[in-house]
C-alpha cells in the first residue's frame, strides 16, 4: 500500500521561529491534505491541495503540492503557543473519495 | 451547527465482548469514514460508507469488525470478540463527497482491559 514518510517527527521551538515540515511518497497523489490534532481532538483540516505545484496559505501558514505529486510541504510562520499539537499530512489518490494515507505525524512544541 | 459527533468518547471492554461505536456525520454529508488510531501514529484508513454502502472496506480487518451506516440513525463501527490489541482511537469522519476534505469527529477511545 502507499505510505507517507512525514518528517521530522517532532520540532521544539521558540515562540516567533518559523517551522517547516514535509511530506514524501513513494508513489503519487492527485491531493494533498494538511491536519492539525490537538490532544484528545479529532483532526481538523488546515489547507487542502489539488493540483501539482499549487502553493496556498491559511493565515501564517503556508503548504505546497510538489511537482512530482510525490510530496508536500507545510510552513507556519512567526510560531505562537497555540501553535503546539500534531500536524498530519494525507494523501488522497481519487481525490472525492475521502480516503486519505496519513503520515504519522510532526510533533510541535513551542516555547513561549 | 453540529459537527461530526462520535460516542461513547470513552469505551472500555473485557476481552471477547462487543464494542459499538458510534457516529453522527455533518448534516447534510452522506460519505462516512472509519479511522484507527495508536498512540504516536497516524490515522489508518478501515471503511468507507455512503448511505446504506459500503464502498471500500480495505482497511478493515475481514474478522470480527464490521461498519453500517443506515438509512436512517448514525454510523456504527462494531468489533465482535474484542481483544487487547484492539485498543485504539477510532475516528469518524464525514464528507459531502464532492471534495476530499474529511471533518472529523472528537474519537472514541476504546480500552481493552
Amino acid at each position: 500500500g502507499q505510505q507517507l514518510n512525514q518528517s521530522p517527527q517532532s520540532m521544539f521551538i521558540q515562540e516567533g521561529e518559523d517551522v517547516s515540515m514535509n511530506c514524501t511518497s513513494s508513489s503519487i497523489f492527485n491531493t494533498w491534505l494538511w491536519y492539525k490534532q490537538d490532544p484528545g481532538e479529532g483532526p481538523v483540516l488546515l489547507i487542502a491541495l489539488y493540483k501539482a505545484g499549487e502553493l496556498t496559505s491559511n493565515g501564517r501558514l503556508t503548504a505546497q503540492f510538489g511537482i512530482t505529486r510525490k510530496d508536500s510541504f507545510l510552513n507556519i510562520s512567526a510560531s505562537i503557543p497555540s501553535d503546539v499539537g500534531i500536524y498530519f499530512c494525507a494523501g488522497q489518490l481519487i481525490s472525492n473519495a475521502g480516503k486519505s494515507t496519513f503520515g504519522d505525524g510532526t510533533t510541535l512544541t513551542v516555547k513561549p | 451547527n453540529a459537527g461530526v459527533m462520535q460516542n461513547p468518547r470513552h469505551l472500555v471492554r473485557r476481552r471477547g465482548q462487543e464494542a459499538r461505536l458510534r457516529c453522527s456525520p455533518v448534516k447534510g454529508h452522506s460519505h462516512v469514514y472509519w479511522y484507527r488510531q495508536l498512540p504516536e501514529e497516524g490515522l489508518k484508513f478501515m471503511v468507507y460508507l455512503q448511505k446504506e454502502n459500503i464502498i471500500d472496506e480495505s482497511g478493515m480487518p475481514k474478522e470480527r469488525f464490521s461498519a453500517e451506516f443506515p438509512k436512517e440513525g448514525p454510523s456504527i463501527l462494531r468489533i465482535q470478540q474484542v481483544v487487547r490489541g484492539d485498543s485504539a482511537a477510532y475516528f469518524c469522519a464525514s464528507s459531502t463527497g464532492n471534495t476530499g476534505e474529511l471533518f472529523f469527529g472528537e474519537g472514541s477511545r476504546l480500552t481493552v482491559l
